[in-house]
């Protein structure tokens, strides 16, 4: 089946101590987005790659940045965790960036920051 | 800008109970509506959407209606099940955002046997 896979599910990392998380897709999609979750909040957007165009949100602390070396893999590289970064990161992509198009998640990667 | 207002949960029901999550919008242009669903320890996943005023999505026997005159979008469902237990999130897809989506906070459901 076409999926996006998110690995590890669950990642822990020390303060400070960067980190990277990983997501691929079956679905050859163009759209590439990463979101952090809190708590079961609504996902909040951090960037998002449309083929190799990267689209920084506005409000995406420096700390947070991204890869994607081909169409399947994208990276979420935290340079210096804080405890606030804890969370879940959901990668998800789109075929493409209109506004009627359905956005396909993983199933998150669970960042724990000691 | 664009945003999405929830009804606040958690919401518990017993099996077989209606469910009715409230949800209204503001957004400039037009823009598409989805109900995604999150089980416990996984990703969202599209529940169904509708992209113009007046399409109903259905899918696995929830249903939601594009209401342009009350900006709303309520999901419905006739009868749960303990195995519907999980966050809703209520979403919209603008054509002034470049098809970026904005999510509402989510609604926690929980039905009991």
């Amino acid at each position: 089946d076409a999926m996006v896979i998110q690995n590890p599910r669950y990642q822990v990392t020390q303060f400070g101590k960067p980190v990277t998380l990983s997501c691929s897709q079956t679905l050859n999609h163009n759209v590439m987005y990463w979101y952090q979750q809190k708590s079961s909040q609504a996902p909040k957007l951090l960037f998002h790659y449309y083929d190799k165009d990267f689209n920084n949100e506005a409000d995406t602390p420096d700390n947070f940045q991204s890869r994607r070396p081909n169409t399947s893999f994208c990276f979420l590289d935290i340079r210096s965790p804080g405890l606030g970064d804890a969370a879940m990161y959901l990668c998800a992509t789109s075929r493409d960036l209109g506004y009627q198009e359905t956005q396909y998640f993983g199933p998150g990667t669970r960042l724990l920051v000691l | 800008g664009d945003s999405v207002t929830q009804m606040e949960g958690p919401v518990t029901l017993s099996e077989e109970a209606f469910l009715t999550i409230n949800c209204t919008y503001t957004a400039t242009g037009y823009p598409s509506l989805f109900w995604y669903v999150q089980y416990p320890g996984e990703g969202l996943q599209l529940l169904l959407k509708a992209t113009k005023a007046d399409d109903k999505g259905s899918n696995k026997g929830f249903e939601a209606t594009y209401r342009k005159e009350t900006t709303s979008f309520h999901l419905e469902k006739g009868s749960v099940q303990v195995s519907d237990s999980a966050v809703y999130f209520c979403a919209l897809s603008s054509n002034t955002n470049a098809g970026k989506s904005t999510f509402g906070d989510g609604t926690t459901l929980t039905v009991k046997p």
